[in-house]
């Protein structure tokens, strides 16, 4: 089993409809979570760490659940912009892990 | 905030060469920094980790003589791939934190595409 694992889609979303995508880990004892996004041929860019309490940043909503060891990311009225990959990234010992991401298509 | 700038961008060049490649912290000091390589379609792959002062730590399966890298200070970090050869071809992305730990998000420069003809 990978330490982090991603569905790859691609998913293919109406734009304005609300989208989301889970990432489950392996490690139990991870402390630290973050999305990152990242664009064709660029560099990751961080979108937002997730707490345990969950948080919320404008239409972007992370949520950690540790009994099920995953975490989410909810997508709310999407844009043609947030056609991207969505990197999910766990710390595992003294490095952080990444997910081969989840490419996400926003169409008009 | 937490600006990491990496150069070149593009690099095209013949085998056998060896290429460098430059990560600076801009606005902040990076206490250790990452160096990943990405094929097409494929995860970030995490290289090594370097941090300030010390001998860089290698992940398994990366050669640490022909990845040579060099972290001479808190803001500036160095990777040398030496002799290139067309399947060293990739994107190669730096990253650098600011904690001391994994706890802290990686704030990543804009990566180098490596093209070894």
């Amino acid at each position: 089993r990978k330490e982090v694992e991603q569905d790859p889609g691609p998913f293919n979303v109406p734009e304005g409809a609300t989208v989301a995508f889970n990432c489950t880990y392996s490690n139990s004892a991870s402390q630290s979570f973050f999305w990152y996004r990242q664009d064709c041929r660029k560099e990751p860019k961080l979108l937002m760490s997730v707490y345990s309490s969950g948080n919320e940043d404008g239409r972007f909503t992370a949520q950690l659940n540790r009994a099920s060891q995953y975490i989410s990311l909810l997508i709310r009225d999407s844009k043609l912009s947030d056609s991207a990959t969505y990197l999910c990234v766990v710390n595992g010992g003294y490095q952080l892990i990444w997910g081969a991401g989840t490419k996400l298509i926003i169409k008009p | 905030g937490a600006v990491v700038s990496q150069h070149p961008s593009r690099v095209i060049c013949k085998s056998g060469t060896s290429v460098k490649i430059e990560c600076r912290s801009l606005d902040f000091q990076a206490t250790t920094m990452f160096w990943y390589r990405q094929f097409p379609k494929q995860s970030l792959m995490l290289m090594a980790t370097s941090n300030e002062g010390s001998k860089a730590t290698y992940e398994q399966g990366v050669e640490k003589d022909k990845f040579l890298i060099n972290h001479a200070s808190l803001t500036l970090s160095t990777l040398t791939v030496t002799s290139a050869h067309p399947e060293d071809s990739s994107f190669y992305i730096c990253s650098a934190s600011t904690g001391a730990t994994s706890n802290q998000p990686q704030h990543f420069g804009d990566g180098t595409r490596l093209s070894i003809l």
